[in-house]
């Protein structure tokens, strides 16, 4: 089936510094969605991003989107210590309403 | 303020039992979903239910069981067939409406299970 597969699986990085997250897919999609989960909770919807869209900011999020490339990448500008989680992307499949979500990446913000 | 709500947080099944996770949504979503996740992993769908009445199965379906009588509960049964039951469990939920209205999952804080 087809799943987000997120590169690194885990990223260490000092305050302030900017961390990027990557994701690719394998099928077409509708949408491309990236979640954050803090450990022991749920995960919280951070951004989505549309099959026709090719980049999106909110705050200090910016999510690019490559369909050529099946690709995604995320970034976090001006890391905060409450950034420390692991971050998840999620796709859809053309069709499809469920959502396939990656491994992860676990995020590590030292102070 | 609306939400999704699970329960209980922590739960604990000895070998052989039947145990029912619930989780409800005051959202008015039309969708909702049970995913599994392992320690370290990403989250699996067991089984998901887009109207009242009508569930599908997910990838990891067998050894468990829902139900969808009503548009705001969607309990997932874990069964004494599921052979390794250990791991935390999340609901979702999300409007149908594909298209700009449709702004992803809102999930709940999870039930952590463990077989004892």
């Amino acid at each position: 089936s087809q799943q987000g597969e997120e590169d690194p699986q885990a990223l260490s990085i000092q305050e302030g510094e900017n961390a990027t997250m990557n994701c690719s897919y394998k099928t077409s999609i509708n949408n491309l969605q990236w979640y954050r989960q803090n450990s022991g909770r749920g995960l919280v919807h951070l951004i989505l991003i549309r099959s026709n869209e090719r980049e999106k900011h909110s705050g200090r999020l910016r999510v690019t989107l490559d369909t050529s490339k099946k690709s995604s990448s995320l970034l976090i500008t001006a890391s905060r210590a409450a950034d420390t989680a692991s971050y998840f992307c999620a796709t859809d499949g053309k069709g499809a309403q469920k959502l396939v979500f990656g491994q992860g990446t676990r995020l590590t913000i030292n102070p | 303020d609306g939400g999704i709500t699970q329960s209980p947080k922590y739960l604990f099944r000895k070998e052989g039992q039947n145990v029912t996770l619930s989780c409800e949504q005051n959202l008015n979503h039309d969708a909702m979903y049970w995913y599994r996740q392992d320690p370290g992993q990403g989250l699996r769908l067991i089984y998901y239910s887009q109207i009242v009445n009508d569930f599908q199965k997910g990838d990891i379906a067998e050894g468990y069981s829902v139900s969808r009588e009503k548009k705001e509960s969607f309990p997932l049964t874990v069964t004494s067939a599921q052979k390794n039951p250990t791991a935390f469990y999340l609901c979702a939920s999300s409007t149908s409406e594909w298209g700009q209205r449709y702004y992803g999952y809102t999930f709940g804080s999870g039930t952590r299970l463990t077989v004892v």
